[in-house]
Formats: structure tokens, sequence, C-alpha cells
């Protein structure tokens, strides 16, 4: 059974950096890949990026690029979203989703989600 | 980008009734890569459709989805007490993979 374990909840200043790592088990981590899906307070899910388990290879949103870094460690199956220069609109629960290796697909598992809280 | 707008915001029914809910795109959505997940508070998100019709392995047949090119419909037979939740419409294959901002299924 598929299942992505993620770090537990962060509390940054403004300007600063987090990094959230998301763990898989119960499948092959290079056959798939990792997006990542966010919710702000009161808002709606939020697609941010993609990375390919198989070769690394990435696709942001385009208000995330050049603010996120997407990698992964395949000896340990985990992926990691840092996003930098953080702000209060950063505030948010973020997901790790198993994605396709190749292209974004649909998001049948999904990590049990990490909050991020931004504030001075 | 493909924007994804839901409607209603929010649907008031009863438990036994019938929803329907509304997602139309922007631009006609590839290979109708559609997608629903239903989001319960403090939980993840959970994939009930994808590719417009097609139901997940556990998801209960109450639920079906149809639609093509920029319109798509979430439809509940008969709503379950569990079923109150936000429902979120989503495109995926080409990227940006975008969410619509989603409806709320409240108990009536």
């Amino acid at each position: 059974q598929a299942q992505l374990l993620q770090s537990g909840p962060e509390v940054k200043k403004p300007g600063a950096s987090v990094r959230v790592s998301c763990k898989v088990s119960g499948y092959t981590f290079n056959n798939y890949g990792i997006s990542w899906v966010r919710q702000a307070p009161g808002q709606g899910l939020e697609w941010m990026g993609w990375i390919s388990g198989y070769n690394g290879n990435t696709n942001f949103a385009q208000r995330f690029q050049g603010r996120v870094t997407l990698t992964t460690d395949t000896s340990t199956s985990t992926a990691y979203l840092e996003l930098r220069s953080l702000t209060s609109d950063d505030t948010a629960v973020y997901y790790c989703v198993r994605d396709w290796r190749t292209f974004i697909n649909y998001f049948d598992t999904w990590g049990h989600g990490t909050l991020v809280i931004v504030s001075s | 980008e493909i924007v994804l707008t839901q409607s209603p915001g929010t649907l008031s029914l009863s438990p036994g009734e019938r929803a329907t809910l509304s997602c139309r795109a922007s631009q006609s959505v590839s290979n109708n890569y559609l997608a629903w997940y239903q989001h319960r508070p403090g939980q993840a998100p959970r994939l009930l459709i994808y590719g417009s019709s097609s139901r997940v392995s556990g998801i209960p047949d109450r639920f079906s989805g149809s639609g093509s090119a920029t319109d798509f419909t979430l439809t509940i037979s008969r709503l379950e007490p569990e079923d109150f939740a936000v429902y979120y419409c989503q495109k995926y294959g080409a990227s940006p993979a975008t969410f619509g901002q989603g409806t709320r299924l409240d108990i009536k």
C-alpha cells in the first residue's frame, strides 16, 4: 500500500526558507513522480510543482518559478520541497502527492500534509 | 493556463438527495484529463474520479463523473452523511495542473 510520510509542522519568520520532506513507501520510488500541492487557510488547493522520481526532471507553476526547489533522494525514497523568501501568504498546509514519472497526472495518493506557519 | 470554474460555490442538500456539481474549463481539456477529489476537514483530499468518468477502486458507485471538453459534472446519486465535504475538480496532463476553487457540500 502506497504511503507518503511528511515531516512535521514548521514555524518560520518572513524572509526565511522552509524545507518539507516526503518519504514514500509501498511502491518503487523511481517509477513515479511527486507533485506538491498546498492549501492556504480558507482557500482551495494549489498545485506548486512536480518532480520525476525517474530522472529528476521538474516542472513548476509559474508563480513559484525561482522560489521553489524540488529534489529527491532515491537512496531513501524521499522527496523534498524547499520554499524561499517566505511571506505570510505562504502559511498553508503543504501536501506531497504521488504523480506520474513522466508527466503530471491525477493524484491517487496523498501525504498527510505539513503545516507551515510564517509569522514574525 | 486553463482556468477551472466550479459551481455552485456552496450546495445545501439533505441526506438521500442527489447532488450535481459542475466544473467548467476556460479551454478544452485534452483527453478529458479531468479528476474530482473529496476533501474533508482535517484529512488529505481523496481521489474519486479520473479521466472525467472513471471511478477509483473502492469509491462507492453513488459517485459518478461525466462530461467532456469544457463541461464536466460530478454527481452523487444519494447523499450519505459522510459525503458532506468540499469537492474539487482538477485538470492534469499538461502543465500546469490546475484545480477549481471548490464546491462546498453542506447538510441542509
